[in-house]
């Protein structure tokens, strides 16, 4: 199974500051045949199911607002909220799909500081 | 508005048996793969199974593999996770989500239910 780590596990940001969440994978997650990059960010408030962010690395989700943004490609990736916001307290989770052995990382909390 | 509502979970014993099902509308549910993902109390996203769009690919995770049977009734909109031999490493809320990619085309999860929680003790 391809191995999703994320990093930190956890971070505190200030308001208005930028947050950055790293991903790596085991193996590439660049499919050669078609060129997309089968990565994805979610995000889950507590009580809440997780909730996609991002798609094939860096298409944003209908409806996520435009200062969450993804970045990477092979096997390392980058979440970044350009200017934190309250709202944003969560925990979010890579996911490549490259593999139909579906994998997560193991999530970071991010919390204000 | 395209929504996946879980129901089944419950208080099952060590070794008994536990039907999830997920209730799909707003969208066309026969032409996208179907997935169901656990969460077990405080922990992450863990991958259980996935059922493509006409259900002759079937996929589960090694944990659950032999003990869980994914299916799908396209007729009623509706999806089943069929769970035997339930262990206490089992225990988990349990999401049902759609595909975002129709057809055979396995991508990212778009759309989750709340879940619904599975315990498993004596």
């Amino acid at each position: 199974d391809i191995v999703m780590t994320q990093s930190p596990d956890s971070l505190a940001v200030s308001l208005g500051e930028r947050a950055t969440i790293n991903c790596k994978s085991s193996q590439s997650v660049l499919s050669t045949s078609n060129s997309k990059t089968y990565l994805a960010w979610y995000q889950q408030k507590p009580g809440q199911p997780p909730k996609l962010l991002i798609y094939w690395a860096s298409i944003r989700e209908s409806g996520a607002p435009d200062r969450f943004s993804g970045s990477g490609s092979g096997t390392d990736f980058t979440l970044t909220i350009s200017s934190l916001q309250a709202e944003d307290v969560a925990v979010y989770y890579c996911q490549q799909y490259y593999s139909s052995s579906y994998t997560f990382g193991q999530g970071t909390r991010l919390e204000i500081k | 508005e395209a929504q996946v509502v879980e129901s089944g979970g419950g208080l099952v014993q060590p070794g008994r048996s536990l039907r999830l099902s997920c209730a799909a509308s707003g969208f066309s549910f026969a032409n996208y793969a179907m997935h169901w993902v656990r969460q077990a109390p405080g922990k992450g996203l863990e991958w259980v199974s996935s059922i493509s769009w006409n259900s002759d690919k079937r996929g589960y995770a090694d944990s659950v593999k032999g003990r869980f049977t994914i299916s799908r009734d396209n007729a009623n909109n509706s999806l089943y996770l069929q769970m035997n031999s339930l262990g206490p490493e089992d225990m988990a809320l349990y999401y049902c989500a759609k595909d975002l990619g129709d057809g055979y085309s396995h991508e990212a999860f778009d759309i989750w239910g709340q879940g619904t929680l599975v315990t498993v003790s004596s």
